[in-house]
């Protein structure tokens, strides 16, 4: 079974560029989760997506981040105009119902370094 | 509001030592418990997991009992590879209408031969 996919791997840019990230997840997971990784730090959820509309997007940075899931499969993230602070690994998981308990599979991430 | 705090690491030990890396929550009602894994280079990968007070998870020779009393969540492993050293991070989930994970810091764990 294919895992989540997530590219670009790697993203270097300059302070107010935009950047967008591309996540595909398990075959028939309904759920798809967007996650924060900043060094040192531990993962913390931007968004979660149950097919194509939103669950949870509290701690989205709703000024500059946007996060679509079109048609209840892939999905884009997007900074536009990216600051200094959101350097990061950006990780993408799913799940297959977002039931409670439920094991989330994690992608390999994306990093961003923002200079 | 719900957290989650690991020890600190760099966690440095030889080969077939003793593992203990620590954690902590702190939740209202009653979250499921989890222990992820990130290898060097790769996305991270559910190690084991408890859903309620006294289970046990346990996976590849990890365990971790789920302990209510004391709020803690800790991972042992009897003999250490080099292979287990990666980064280990201890999470919760407290259900509601989102299935959100709240994780620690992380702890790296380093295995020399």
């Amino acid at each position: 079974e294919a895992g989540v996919a997530q590219s670009p791997r790697y993203k270097i840019i300059e302070k107010r560029q935009s950047v967008a990230f591309w996540c595909n997840p398990i075959s028939g997971h309904a759920t798809l989760y967007w996650y924060q990784q900043i060094l040192g730090q531990g993962p913390k959820l931007l968004i979660q997506f149950q097919n194509n509309g939103v669950v949870d997007d509290s701690q989205l940075p709703k000024d500059r981040f946007s996060a679509e899931r079109l048609k209840g499969v892939d999905s884009t993230l997007k900074i536009q105009p990216a600051k200094l602070e959101d350097s990061a690994v950006y990780l993408c998981a799913s799940s297959l119902a977002g039931a409670y308990q439920e094991t989330q599979y994690f992608g390999p991430g994306t990093r961003l370094l923002v200079l | 509001g719900n957290s989650v705090t690991q020890m600190e690491g760099p966690v440095t030990l030889s080969e077939e030592a003793f593992l203990t890396i620590n954690c902590t929550y702190t939740a209202t009602g009653y979250p499921s418990l989890f222990w992820y894994v990130q290898y060097p280079g790769e996305g991270l990968q559910l190690l084991l997991k408890a859903t309620k007070a006294d289970d046990k998870g346990s996976n590849k020779g990890f365990e971790a009992t789920y302990r209510k009393e004391t709020t803690s969540f800790h991972l042992e492993k009897g003999s250490v590879q080099v292979s287990d050293s990666a980064v280990y991070f201890c999470a919760l989930s407290n259900g509601g209408a989102t299935n959100k994970l709240i994780f620690g810091t992380g702890t790296l764990l380093a295995v020399q031969p």
